[in-house]
């Protein structure tokens, strides 16, 4: 079975700095790895995702994740954060062969940009 | 685009009533989920459905039925609601069993007083 660790609960920064949050994973299988995030009051809304190839993967809105195989890891990141971009993210892996209903998700970054 | 709709955004109920909540899906994705999003918790599967008739459960089942008698909807049933099932619920559908990608209902808040 897999499981997600997002490592920080929350995430205070100020606009226009950049952000990373980390993300690893466990899995004794190849995985596909992916990043969610909701905003107040929504569903989850697919950011981007690594299935295979690049390494660096680009989403929306800017942000980017970057798997390293060898530390387990898939933090995702971005330049400038904007106000808009206060949200809840999660990370999630799911294995490369099997039922995609083995997704498992991390418990969350509360990302909080302040003016 | 895909949509997935649910039937409440906010739902107050009492201890001990039975409790529907809906979901629809209009992609034809085969499969559905159902999860419970607490604080701290992340997302946890209650059941998912692969086919009309079909379920599975997941890791949190207890206290909770599903039904799937088509392939769009997916009900998720409290037969007894308890305090301890007051929770953001989140239904997703997918489509087959590669690239894993789920998309997501914007949620029902449910309160169990």
């Amino acid at each position: 079975a897999q499981s997600v660790t997002q490592l920080d609960s929350q995430v205070p920064v100020f606009e226009e700095a950049p952000v990373e949050l980390r993300c690893n994973y466990s899995s004794s299988v190849s995985v596909y790895l992916f990043w969610y995030v909701q905003y107040p009051n929504q569903g989850l809304q697919l950011l981007l995702k690594y299935l295979s190839g690049s390494t660096l993967v680009k989403g929306i809105n800017g942000f980017e994740a970057e798997f390293n195989k060898s530390q387990t890891s898939f933090h995702l990141r971005k330049p400038s954060v904007h106000i808009s971009d206060t949200a809840e993210y999660f990370c999630a892996v799911t294995p490369l062969r099997g039922n995609n209903n083995d997704m498992r998700f991390g418990a969350g970054t509360r990302l909080t940009v302040k003016p | 685009d895909v949509k997935v709709t649910q039937s409440s955004r906010y739902l107050v109920k009492r201890t001990g009533e039975k409790v529907f909540l809906e979901c629809v899906q209009d992609m034809d994705h085969e499969n559905m989920f159902w999860y419970r999003q607490d604080p701290g918790l992340g997302l946890r599967l209650i059941y998912f459905s692969y086919d009309v008739k079909m379920k599975e459960k997941g890791d949190i089942p207890e206290g909770y039925s599903v039904s799937r008698e088509k392939k769009e909807r997916f009900s998720l049933i409290l037969e007894s609601a308890s305090t301890n099932q007051t929770s953001m619920y989140l239904c997703a559908s997918s489509q087959g069993q590669w690239l894993g990608e789920q998309f997501f209902g914007p949620g029902t808040r449910l309160t169990v007083l």
